[in-house]
């Protein structure tokens, strides 16, 4: 099973900086199968990111996802107000699983 | 766009059955095209896949879970659902149900469920 651990657990950064979440997994893992969430507290997540760098609909274009084999970032280029949130790193891989990383809390420095 | 609408007690009696249905629309559960999943999130923690089903009726489960669910198909209804039996306070926690393949792309708005006598 693979393992995404997530750095660092709280980010405290302050709006208009740029924020760069990490994604480390255990095994190489296909970057068409890496995606990223944000969830705001009493939301369900919302997709940001599939296939490692492509953008959902409706994710502005601060939000990228690059990398490759066993290390992903997001990167918010210029932190808005309504970026502070929890993001979640989450693999498919051929064990035809879901797994989940632990979350990067974004807060308000 | 798909929306689904998470349904069932949100108390469940420790060792009993906990049993959820999810609602799909602006989709069907016979398309090809996503899992419906459930997933889980323990309260103030992270997110837990469960499991899914494929229009085929074919399931994958969380080995850690798997002795203890079943996710099922109804296609007339344009449901799935979620059976959860022996339920300890340990699967107290918002149930989310949602649709994608490789990610997942549509998420109900979760219902939390309690273990509690």
């Amino acid at each position: 099973e693979i393992v995404l651990t997530q750095s660092p657990g709280t980010l405290s950064l302050s709006p208009g900086e740029r924020a760069t979440l990490s994604c480390r997994a255990s095994q190489s893992v296909s970057s068409s199968y890496l995606a990223w969430y944000q969830q705001k507290p009493g939301q369900a997540p919302r997709l940001l990111i599939y296939g490692a760098s492509s953008r959902a609909t409706g994710t502005p274009d601060r939000f990228s996802g690059s990398g490759s084999g066993t290390e992903f970032t997001l990167t918010i280029s210029r932190l808005e107000p309504e970026d502070f949130a929890v993001y979640y790193c989450q693999q498919y891989g051929t064990s035809l699983m879901y797994t989940f990383g632990q979350g990067t809390k974004l807060e308000i420095k | 766009q798909v929306q689904l609408q998470e349904s069932g007690p949100g108390l469940v009696k420790p060792s009993q059955t906990l049993s959820l249905t999810c609602t799909v629309s602006g989709g069907s559960v016979t398309s090809g095209d996503y899992y419906w999943s459930w997933i889980r999130q323990h309260p103030g923690r992270g997110l837990e896949w469960i499991g899914y089903i494929y229009y085929s009726g074919i399931t994958y489960y969380n080995p850690s879970l798997k002795s203890r669910i079943a996710i099922s198909l109804d296609t007339s209804k344009n449901q799935f659902s979620l059976k959860l039996i022996s339920v300890t306070a340990a699967d107290t926690a918002v149930y989310y149900c949602a649709g994608g393949y490789s990610s997942v792309d549509y998420w109900g708005q979760g219902t939390l469920v309690t273990v509690s006598s």
